[in-house]
């Protein structure tokens, strides 16, 4: 167990519709990742965010949007759904270093999204 | 090109083989990360690195930064081991660029 809680585990739904989905880091961690996996495209990073603000942004798309709270869980909100937006969805934390911008990440256990 | 290369794609071994899996970069990096994600889906994060060696157990990740190149050894394979291992970078800003993975299936 990594300590990153990812709600909820599976999600289906239809094609155009919004679904958020939620993350909790591991205890004292700052930092918050976003990652989709797909079938086709393998893992890509999608966005960060550190200490409620965002960090760095990938090939995350317009129809996507996250926030971290001041409690410092996540939200990533997927709205327009299509097809291919059917991914495994993870989540990962990690707390700073002294001197550095990047430590080891804690990976939750993913929610799988299904739209039809 | 991918800027994030894993050879080989597939590995199928014998148990007790010592294996290497092999990641090329082609950016800049700050850091390199060896992930392993398990046939349930899970991810695990095996090394950071940014430069040299680390060990834990049996595995072994090292990581030359002047030709842009990291392994990944596994000594003593177990049936346990087989999974999918992953290589991952993080480029100058701040972005992580993953590898497709190598899937590894260590038979008993």
């Amino acid at each position: 167990d990594s300590g990153v809680t990812q709600t909820p585990k599976h999600l289906i739904t239809a094609t155009g519709q919004r679904v958020t989905l939620r993350c909790s880091p591991r205890s004292g961690d700052l930092s918050v990742y976003w990652y989709q996996q797909s079938l086709d495209q393998g893992l890509q990073f999608l966005i960060q965010y550190y200490n409620g603000e965002e960090r760095a942004k990938g090939n995350i798309l317009e129809r996507f949007s996250a926030q971290q709270f001041p409690d410092l869980h996540s939200e990533l909100n997927l709205s327009s759904l299509e097809l291919g937006d059917s991914a495994l969805y993870f989540c990962a934390s990690s707390r700073p270093v002294a001197g550095g911008s990047y430590n080891e990440q804690f990976f939750g256990p993913g929610t799988r999204l299904t739209v039809l | 090109k991918n800027e994030v290369e894993q050879s080989p794609q597939n590995l199928t071994a014998q148990e007790g083989e010592f294996i290497t899996i092999n990641c090329s970069y082609s950016v800049g990096i700050s850091a390199l990360h060896w992930l392993q994600q398990h046939p349930g889906g899970g991810i695990v994060s095996l090394f950071m690195l940014s430069s040299g060696k680390k060990k834990h157990g049996r595995l072994i990740a090292t990581i030359n930064i002047q030709e842009k190149h990291s392994s990944l050894h596994i000594t003593a394979s177990h049936p346990r081991d087989s999974a999918v291992y992953i290589c991952a970078v993080l480029n100058r800003d701040d972005k992580i660029i993953f590898g497709k993975g190598t899937r590894l299936h260590i038979l008993p």
